[in-house]
């Protein structure tokens, strides 16, 4: 089954942790992308990534960090300088540039 | 210039109905204009998708009209359905990023 899949489904942080949020394709796509959607609203780009070891920054990347070690892999930190951390992340990928992108099922951060 | 404005914000329509969702944009360089639909709880999913040199596509139940010279795109539900019942984004691509549309949020009564 070829798709993106996101762990884990629910994730729980106090104040000052660092977490970080699995994302994985095996669609052999070259661009991966995470993205924060808060309660009722769109979706926010925090970083991307068109190729392995190389990401961008995206609109909101403060208090976030990734790594692109492996083509299928793009893990996203939320680090202790995220202050309003709780939201619904969202991974996606694409075959590259002005290429649709494929959503995985998300990750809900919630803080303690 | 980089926004995608959508319109309305929700929706609501009987079963057998033809809701239409509205975007329009400034950049003229989006060059790539997809659909997204969104459970509650889900992932979004690539519904239909369409570039600037068509006026229209169709994929089964689901249009999208697109006036290039208005930078206006929408999207037409035919016979809807209860479970047509989502939220609905409109996005545009330049270059690396897709900018989405703050999105619709359609219910279908039966």
């Amino acid at each position: 089954d070829g798709g993106i899949t996101q762990s884990p489904k629910y994730l729980f942080r106090k104040e000052g942790q660092n977490v970080t949020l699995s994302c994985e394709q095996n669609l052999n796509h070259d661009a991966m992308y995470w993205y924060r959607q808060d309660p009722g609203q769109g979706l926010r780009l925090i970083y991307y990534s068109q190729i392995v070891n190389d990401f961008q920054k995206g609109d909101i990347a403060e208090g976030y960090s990734v790594s692109r070690e492996k083509k299928e892999s793009f893990p996203l930190t939320v680090t202790s300088a995220q202050k309003n951390p709780t939201a619904f992340y969202l991974c996606a990928s694409s075959t590259g540039r002005k290429k649709a992108q494929y959503f995985g099922p998300g990750t809900r951060l919630l803080v303690l | 210039q980089q926004q995608v404005k959508q319109s309305p914000q929700s929706l609501i329509v009987q079963k057998g109905g033809i809701p239409i969702i509205n975007c329009a944009y400034e950049n003229t360089a989006f060059d790539y204009f997809p659909w997204y639909q969104q459970f509650p709880g889900k992932g979004p999913a690539l519904l239909i998708a369409i570039r600037p040199d068509v006026s229209e596509k169709k994929e089964g139940r689901f249009t999208i009209s697109f006036n290039k010279s208005a930078k206006q795109f929408s999207l037409h539900i035919m016979d809807s359905q209860p479970g047509d019942s989502a939220t609905y984004f409109c996005a545009a691509i330049n270059t690396d990023k897709l900018i989405f549309g703050t999105g619709t949020r359609l219910q279908v009564f039966p």
